[in-house]
Protein backbone atom coordinates (compact mmCIF):
# COMPACT_ATOMS: atom_id res chain seq x y z
CA UNK A 1 0.00 0.00 0.00
CA UNK A 2 1.05 3.69 -0.22
CA UNK A 3 0.84 6.25 2.47
CA UNK A 4 2.15 9.77 3.35
CA UNK A 5 2.65 11.19 6.88
CA UNK A 6 2.70 14.96 7.23
CA UNK A 7 2.25 17.36 10.08
CA UNK A 8 -1.61 18.36 10.95
CA UNK A 9 -0.97 21.79 12.33
CA UNK A 10 1.77 24.52 11.77
CA UNK A 11 1.90 27.91 12.87
CA UNK A 12 4.53 30.81 11.90
CA UNK A 13 4.47 34.58 11.99
CA UNK A 14 4.69 37.18 9.05
CA UNK A 15 7.55 37.02 7.71
CA UNK A 16 9.26 33.87 9.15
CA UNK A 17 10.41 30.42 7.24
CA UNK A 18 8.26 27.49 7.74
CA UNK A 19 9.25 23.83 6.65
CA UNK A 20 6.59 21.32 6.02
CA UNK A 21 7.74 17.48 6.32
CA UNK A 22 6.56 14.83 4.45
CA UNK A 23 7.68 10.90 4.52
CA UNK A 24 6.10 8.50 2.13
CA UNK A 25 6.37 4.83 1.89
CA UNK A 26 4.67 4.21 -2.15
CA UNK A 27 6.06 1.36 -4.64
CA UNK A 28 7.13 2.54 -8.35
CA UNK A 29 8.00 6.07 -6.76
CA UNK A 30 8.24 8.52 -9.65
CA UNK A 31 8.08 12.33 -8.25
CA UNK A 32 7.11 14.15 -5.18
CA UNK A 33 4.52 16.71 -5.76
CA UNK A 34 3.25 19.46 -3.34
CA UNK A 35 -0.09 21.71 -3.89
CA UNK A 36 -1.57 24.49 -1.48
CA UNK A 37 -5.21 24.75 -0.75
CA UNK A 38 -7.35 27.55 0.46
CA UNK A 39 -10.35 27.09 2.40
CA UNK A 40 -13.06 26.60 -0.04
CA UNK A 41 -10.73 26.31 -2.85
CA UNK A 42 -9.66 23.72 -4.97
CA UNK A 43 -5.98 22.81 -4.93
CA UNK A 44 -2.98 24.58 -7.08
CA UNK A 45 0.37 23.69 -7.90
CA UNK A 46 3.13 24.52 -6.01
CA UNK A 47 6.25 22.22 -6.75
CA UNK A 48 7.45 19.44 -8.47
CA UNK A 49 10.93 16.76 -7.77
CA UNK A 50 11.61 13.92 -9.44
CA UNK A 51 15.68 13.81 -8.25
CA UNK A 52 16.89 14.64 -5.01
CA UNK A 53 17.88 18.14 -3.64
CA UNK A 54 16.09 21.62 -3.51
CA UNK A 55 14.01 22.93 -5.92
CA UNK A 56 13.52 27.54 -5.97
CA UNK A 57 10.40 28.70 -7.17
CA UNK A 58 10.02 32.02 -5.72
CA UNK A 59 9.44 31.83 -1.98
CA UNK A 60 8.77 28.75 -1.81
CA UNK A 61 11.30 25.88 -2.54
CA UNK A 62 10.82 21.95 -2.54
CA UNK A 63 13.21 19.20 -1.49
CA UNK A 64 13.47 15.04 -1.81
CA UNK A 65 15.88 12.64 -0.74
CA UNK A 66 14.42 9.47 -2.39
CA UNK A 67 17.03 7.54 0.02
CA UNK A 68 14.62 8.54 2.91
CA UNK A 69 11.57 8.79 1.28
CA UNK A 70 11.45 12.30 2.55
CA UNK A 71 10.36 16.04 1.30
CA UNK A 72 9.59 18.92 2.58
CA UNK A 73 7.99 22.45 1.47
CA UNK A 74 9.83 25.60 2.36
CA UNK A 75 7.90 28.77 2.42
CA UNK A 76 9.84 31.93 3.40
CA UNK A 77 8.60 35.44 4.11
CA UNK A 78 5.97 33.85 4.90
CA UNK A 79 2.03 36.44 4.01
CA UNK A 80 -1.11 36.03 5.43
CA UNK A 81 -1.96 34.96 2.02
CA UNK A 82 -0.34 32.10 2.96
CA UNK A 83 -2.38 30.22 5.64
CA UNK A 84 -3.78 27.28 4.17
CA UNK A 85 -3.66 23.74 3.79
CA UNK A 86 -0.60 22.13 2.06
CA UNK A 87 -0.60 18.75 0.45
CA UNK A 88 2.41 16.24 -0.83
CA UNK A 89 1.81 13.90 -2.97
CA UNK A 90 3.73 10.56 -5.01
CA UNK A 91 3.13 9.34 -7.98
CA UNK A 92 2.30 6.07 -7.70
CA UNK A 93 2.55 2.90 -9.72
CA UNK A 94 4.96 4.18 -12.15
CA UNK A 95 4.08 6.58 -12.54
CA UNK A 96 0.34 6.72 -13.07
CA UNK A 97 -2.00 7.77 -10.46
CA UNK A 98 -1.20 10.18 -7.19
CA UNK A 99 -1.53 9.71 -3.69
CA UNK A 100 -2.29 12.62 -1.50
CA UNK A 101 -0.99 13.12 1.96
CA UNK A 102 -3.50 14.21 4.51
CA UNK A 103 -2.38 18.06 4.45
CA UNK A 104 -0.71 20.18 7.32
CA UNK A 105 -2.72 23.05 8.38
CA UNK A 106 -0.75 26.49 7.77
CA UNK A 107 -1.34 29.36 10.12
CA UNK A 108 0.05 32.59 9.63
CA UNK A 109 0.14 34.67 12.45
CA UNK A 110 0.53 38.80 12.24
CA UNK B 1 -9.85 29.87 -12.53
CA UNK B 2 -7.16 27.35 -13.53
CA UNK B 3 -9.53 26.50 -17.18
CA UNK B 4 -10.89 23.18 -15.75
CA UNK B 5 -14.46 23.69 -15.28
CA UNK B 6 -17.18 21.26 -13.15
CA UNK B 7 -20.93 21.65 -13.00
CA UNK B 8 -22.78 21.41 -10.90
CA UNK B 9 -21.37 23.30 -8.14
CA UNK B 10 -23.36 21.97 -5.22
CA UNK B 11 -25.59 19.02 -5.28
CA UNK B 12 -27.99 17.77 -2.84
CA UNK B 13 -29.76 14.45 -3.14
CA UNK B 14 -31.93 12.09 -1.50
CA UNK B 15 -30.31 8.82 -0.25
CA UNK B 16 -30.92 5.88 -3.21
CA UNK B 17 -30.94 8.99 -5.96
CA UNK B 18 -28.76 8.84 -8.75
CA UNK B 19 -26.51 11.90 -9.22
CA UNK B 20 -24.44 12.84 -12.43
CA UNK B 21 -20.98 15.43 -12.68
CA UNK B 22 -19.43 16.88 -15.49
CA UNK B 23 -15.72 18.06 -15.83
CA UNK B 24 -14.43 20.29 -18.64
CA UNK B 25 -10.79 19.65 -18.84
CA UNK B 26 -7.99 22.15 -20.22
CA UNK B 27 -8.91 21.44 -23.70
CA UNK B 28 -5.41 20.27 -24.98
CA UNK B 29 -4.71 18.04 -21.84
CA UNK B 30 -5.06 14.68 -22.25
CA UNK B 31 -5.51 12.85 -18.79
CA UNK B 32 -8.32 13.54 -16.28
CA UNK B 33 -8.62 12.65 -12.92
CA UNK B 34 -11.15 12.47 -10.30
CA UNK B 35 -10.62 12.46 -7.09
CA UNK B 36 -13.46 12.56 -3.48
CA UNK B 37 -12.40 14.83 -0.61
CA UNK B 38 -13.69 14.81 3.25
CA UNK B 39 -13.08 17.44 5.06
CA UNK B 40 -9.37 17.78 7.02
CA UNK B 41 -8.54 15.08 4.50
CA UNK B 42 -6.56 15.19 0.94
CA UNK B 43 -7.21 14.55 -2.22
CA UNK B 44 -8.59 10.60 -2.62
CA UNK B 45 -7.96 9.08 -6.13
CA UNK B 46 -10.99 7.50 -7.65
CA UNK B 47 -9.73 6.77 -11.60
CA UNK B 48 -8.32 8.57 -14.70
CA UNK B 49 -8.35 8.48 -18.22
CA UNK B 50 -5.90 9.24 -20.38
CA UNK B 51 -7.72 10.31 -24.09
CA UNK B 52 -10.97 8.58 -23.72
CA UNK B 53 -9.61 5.54 -22.14
CA UNK B 54 -9.89 4.87 -18.69
CA UNK B 55 -6.72 3.33 -17.14
CA UNK B 56 -6.80 2.75 -13.69
CA UNK B 57 -9.81 2.59 -10.77
CA UNK B 58 -9.60 2.74 -7.63
CA UNK B 59 -9.87 -0.76 -5.53
CA UNK B 60 -11.80 1.80 -3.21
CA UNK B 61 -13.81 2.84 -5.44
CA UNK B 62 -17.56 1.08 -5.09
CA UNK B 63 -19.54 -0.38 -8.28
CA UNK B 64 -22.17 2.08 -7.56
CA UNK B 65 -19.23 4.50 -9.23
CA UNK B 66 -18.57 4.75 -12.84
CA UNK B 67 -17.20 7.21 -15.04
CA UNK B 68 -16.84 8.49 -18.57
CA UNK B 69 -15.05 10.20 -21.22
CA UNK B 70 -16.55 10.02 -24.55
CA UNK B 71 -14.73 11.47 -27.29
CA UNK B 72 -11.68 12.47 -25.18
CA UNK B 73 -13.19 15.56 -23.66
CA UNK B 74 -15.06 16.05 -20.90
CA UNK B 75 -15.82 13.68 -18.13
CA UNK B 76 -19.03 12.73 -16.09
CA UNK B 77 -18.98 10.61 -13.47
CA UNK B 78 -22.25 8.91 -11.61
CA UNK B 79 -23.33 7.42 -8.35
CA UNK B 80 -25.67 5.40 -8.59
CA UNK B 81 -27.32 4.40 -5.32
CA UNK B 82 -26.15 7.50 -3.24
CA UNK B 83 -25.25 6.83 0.58
CA UNK B 84 -24.83 9.22 3.24
CA UNK B 85 -20.88 8.07 3.19
CA UNK B 86 -21.03 9.77 -0.82
CA UNK B 87 -21.04 13.37 1.10
CA UNK B 88 -17.86 15.03 -0.08
CA UNK B 89 -16.23 17.13 -2.12
CA UNK B 90 -15.38 15.95 -6.13
CA UNK B 91 -12.77 17.34 -7.48
CA UNK B 92 -11.86 16.85 -11.37
CA UNK B 93 -8.22 17.84 -12.66
CA UNK B 94 -6.85 17.33 -15.99
CA UNK B 95 -2.54 17.20 -17.14
CA UNK B 96 -0.70 17.09 -19.86
CA UNK B 97 0.81 14.07 -20.14
CA UNK B 98 3.88 13.24 -23.21
CA UNK B 99 5.31 10.26 -22.19
CA UNK B 100 7.15 8.65 -19.11
CA UNK B 101 10.58 10.52 -20.10
CA UNK B 102 8.91 13.99 -20.36
CA UNK B 103 5.73 14.15 -18.27
CA UNK B 104 4.30 17.27 -17.00
CA UNK B 105 3.70 16.61 -13.39
CA UNK B 106 1.31 19.86 -12.60
CA UNK B 107 -2.37 18.91 -12.61
CA UNK B 108 -5.05 21.46 -12.93
CA UNK B 109 -8.03 21.05 -10.80
CA UNK B 110 -11.76 22.38 -11.13
CA UNK B 111 -13.41 23.78 -8.35
CA UNK B 112 -15.53 20.41 -7.64
CA UNK B 113 -18.87 19.44 -7.08
CA UNK B 114 -19.72 19.76 -3.39
CA UNK B 115 -22.23 16.24 -2.96
CA UNK B 116 -24.77 16.50 0.11
CA UNK B 117 -26.41 13.50 0.64
CA UNK B 118 -29.52 13.47 3.02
Amino acid sequence: GQSLEQPSEVTAVEGAIVQINCTYQTSGFYGLSWYQQHDGGAPTFLSYNALDGLEETGRFSSFLSRSDSYGYLLLQELQMKDSASYFCAVRDNYGQNFVFGPGTRLSVLP
Amino acid sequence: DTGVSQDPRHKITKRGQNVTFRCDPISEHNRLYWYRQTLGQGPEFLTYFQNEAQLEKSRLLSDRFSAERPKGSFSTLEIQRTEQGDSAMYLCASSLELGRDRSYNEQFFGPGTRLTVL
